[in-house]
């Protein structure tokens, strides 16, 4: 089955960069997907990459895909205290809708 | 910015209860999700439905049952609630599209349920 995981916690001081990391174990991902949950709030769609890249940008995020290793990570630039959240990885397998999360990683930013 | 919506956001009960969690989305969207989070964090898909009078069970085991009468509602009932169904369950909307290049999930905010 499929098998999604992450570190639970996290701290980094403000200005810092914050790297999270996500393993998963099926090879037939099509996206991945990465979610931040604030306090007492739902999902929020932060980004994605497609299996076949290995990099994709998006102002202070960075996602690295090693599709070899099943890893990948979301690496935020100067991080702020608002950036606080629990974030999850997703995997999408195949064509279907249905997303697999893993285990979240609480971020706490210290000021 | 998505509109989907949960109510009640929070819910204290009694053990034996009959609860409905209630989910409705306007954006059209078929298909639907709910998702219990345990409070160490771990999401778990219970679950989920194509379109109008199509549910299907999720990786998680629930004694919960779901209903989808009209695309924009998805309500989930348990008949009789135990300690044990104490959670945060979150629901969820996508597009159809199966080749849709992001599938993005609009989550809900979710409903605390405590049972007693």
């Amino acid at each position: 089955g499929e098998d999604v995981e992450q570190s639970l916690f996290l701290s980094v001081r403000e200005g810092d960069s914050s790297v999270i990391n996500c393993t998963y174990t099926d090879s037939s991902s099509t996206y991945l997907y990465w979610y931040k949950q604030e306090p007492g709030a739902g999902l929020q769609l932060l980004t994605y990459i497609f299996s076949n890249m290995d990099m994709k940008q998006d102002q202070r995020l960075t996602v690295l895909l090693n599709k070899k290793d099943k890893h990948l990570s979301l690496r935020i630039a100067d991080t702020q205290t608002g950036d606080s959240a629990i974030y999850f990885c997703a995997e999408r397998l195949g064509w279907a809708n249905n997303l697999f999360f893993g285990t979240g990683t609480r971020l706490t930013v210290i000021p | 910015e998505a509109d989907i919506y949960q109510t009640p956001r929070y819910l204290v009960i009694g053990t034996g209860k009959k609860i409905t969690l209630e989910c409705s989305q306007t954006m059209g969207h078929d298909k639907m999700y709910w998702y219990q989070q345990d409070p160490g964090m771990e999401l778990h898909l219970i679950h989920y439905s194509y379109g109008v009078n199509s549910t299907e069970k999720g990786d998680l085991s629930s004694e919960s049952t779901v209903s989808r009468i009209r695309t924009e509602h998805f309500p989930l009932t348990l008949e009789s609630a135990r300690p044990s169904h104490t959670s945060q369950y979150l629901c969820a909307s996508s597009e159809s599209t199966s080749g849709r290049v992001d599938n993005e999930q609009f989550f809900g905010p979710g409903t605390r349920l405590t049972v007693l």
